[in-house]
């Protein structure tokens, strides 16, 4: 069984780096296929992709916040880690891991519940 | 940046069959897919590369996708598919992962 968790702070202050980790179990990092994506959503409005690691450690991130963003895994601790800088108000929201599948594209198959991160001072 | 447009809501009654459209420039090349977001929960994957069904999704749910355009049908839709849809897709270049404004689909 595929399962993803995310955990991390519930609330930083502005300015802070914001440190979240995916916690993975039912399938290997490494895996040729296999990756992982970070999504976030403010409260009451839409999915927004943020980053993704695939399973040869390729980075890709959302050019908007490609300056703040790091993503890495550690296979041995079937983690995933997304570090935001500079934190403002406007992060706020439920981040969400997920298992990314590599096909003709990358998708989302499997989420995790999600974590609620409150940015204020 | 790239943007997905879907219309804000959709309003059918139960047993009907609603549409939930998606548009997008880059569709005609790459493929669309469809996640279902209830009250609370996280997003569950409903159609992927267009119009295939994940394993444990209702064969109400279909999709498929004509030029700029993709939509979601739920033929005969029940009290229960009530929830926000987005769909999900990639720029021409492949590597900027977009999801649309999402739909919020009331059945009653």
């Amino acid at each position: 069984q595929v399962t993803l968790r995310e955990s991390g702070p519930a609330l930083v202050k502005p300015t802070q780096t914001l440190t979240l980790t995916c916690t993975v179990s039912g399938f290997s990092l490494n895996a040729s296929g296999m990756s992982v994506s970070w999504i976030r959503q403010p409260p009451g409005k839409a999915l927004e992709w943020l980053a993704l690691i695939d399973w040869d450690d390729d980075e890709f991130y959302i050019t908007s916040l490609k300056t703040r963003l790091a993503i890495s895994k550690d296979t041995s601790k079937n983690h995933v880690v997304l570090r935001m800088t500079n934190t403002d108000p406007a992060d706020t929201g439920t981040y969400y891991c997920a298992r990314t599948l590599e096909r003709s594209d990358y998708y989302m198959d499997v989420w995790g519940k999600g974590t609620t991160v409150t940015v204020s001072s | 940046s790239y943007e997905l447009t879907q219309p804000p809501s959709v309003s059918v009654s139960p047993g009907q069959t609603a549409r939930l459209t998606c548009s997008g420039d880059a569709l005609p090349k790459k493929y669309a897919y469809w996640y279902q977001q209830k009250s609370g929960q996280a997003p569950v994957l409903v159609i992927y590369e267009d119009s295939k069904r994940p394993s444990g999704i209702p064969e109400r749910f279909s999709g498929s996708s004509s030029e700029t355009m993709a939509t979601l049908t739920i033929s005969g839709a029940q009290v229960e598919d009530e929830a926000d849809y987005y769909c999900y897709s990639t720029d021409s270049s492949g590597n900027q992962w977009v999801f649309g404004g999402g739909t919020k689909l009331t059945v009653l």
